[in-house]
């Protein structure tokens, strides 16, 4: 069975960091294309880090700079390490498989960032 | 701004077909075979139901079904059901970015 489980979300200052982790399990995080999306309240989705299979990496322009996204094989897991957070980084982050031509068959249930003072 | 077009809300009666759209540009739908549809619940993770222009996931109704037209893509949802009610994006494949999403449009059930 697939399972990807989010966590590392919280409460932080603006200007602090957080990583979050994505710990999949089913299929093989570094064989595969892996994004990071969020969602801000009242927004619509958006992507925000991918990693695909090759090591390719790409981030929406809004955190170009500030978020890293990285994976690890021993523990299967992906990461996305978010520093200079601001209020406009709250939002729930979700993690998800991609496929060929960018659908995402499997999502995690979410952690929610609050970026607040 | 949301790099594809979708209308805020669509609603209908129990039954009735209703269809949102989904309009981008040369750079993305118009130019790729690469569509997809999510539905959100609230509190709940985004779902697959739509994925290259008009392809189902196992497990996924056939009441949902999905075209393109030029740069717009449509989702249609036929015999419209209260477990329907929900959040819709779609996403497409980008000349520019790994992704492109719509803006959302949410599904009233009347």
């Amino acid at each position: 069975e697939v399972q990807l489980v989010e966590s590392g979300g919280g409460l932080i200052q603006p200007g602090g960091s957080l990583r979050l982790s994505c710990a999949v399990s089913g299929f093989i995080v570094s064989d595969n294309y892996m994004t990071w999306f969020r969602q801000a309240p009242g927004k619509g989705l958006e992507w925000v880090s991918v990693i695909y299979a090759g090591g390719n990496i790409y981030y929406a322009d809004s955190v170009m700079g500030r978020f890293t996204i990285s994976r690890d094989k021993s523990k299967n897991t992906l990461y996305l390490q978010m520093n200079s957070l601001r209020a406009e980084d709250t939002a729930m982050y979700y993690c998800a498989r991609g496929r060929i031509g960018g659908r995402h068959d499997f999502w995690g249930q979410g952690t929610l960032v609050t970026v607040s003072s | 701004q949301s790099a594809l077009t979708q209308p805020a809300s669509v609603s209908g009666s129990p039954g009735q077909s209703i269809t949102i759209s989904c309009t981008g540009t040369n750079s993305d739908i118009a130019n790729y075979n690469y569509v997809s549809w999510y539905q959100r619940h609230p509190g709940k993770a985004p779902q697959l139901i739509i994925y290259d222009v008009n392809n189902r996931p196992s497990g996924v109704s056939n009441r949902f079904s999905g075209s393109k037209s030029g740069n717009t893509a449509s989702l249609t949802i036929s015999g419209l059901q209260a477990e329907d009610e929900a959040d819709y994006y779609c996403s497409s494949y980008s000349s520019f970015s790994p992704l492109v999403f719509g803006g959302g449009t949410k599904v009233t059930v009347l």
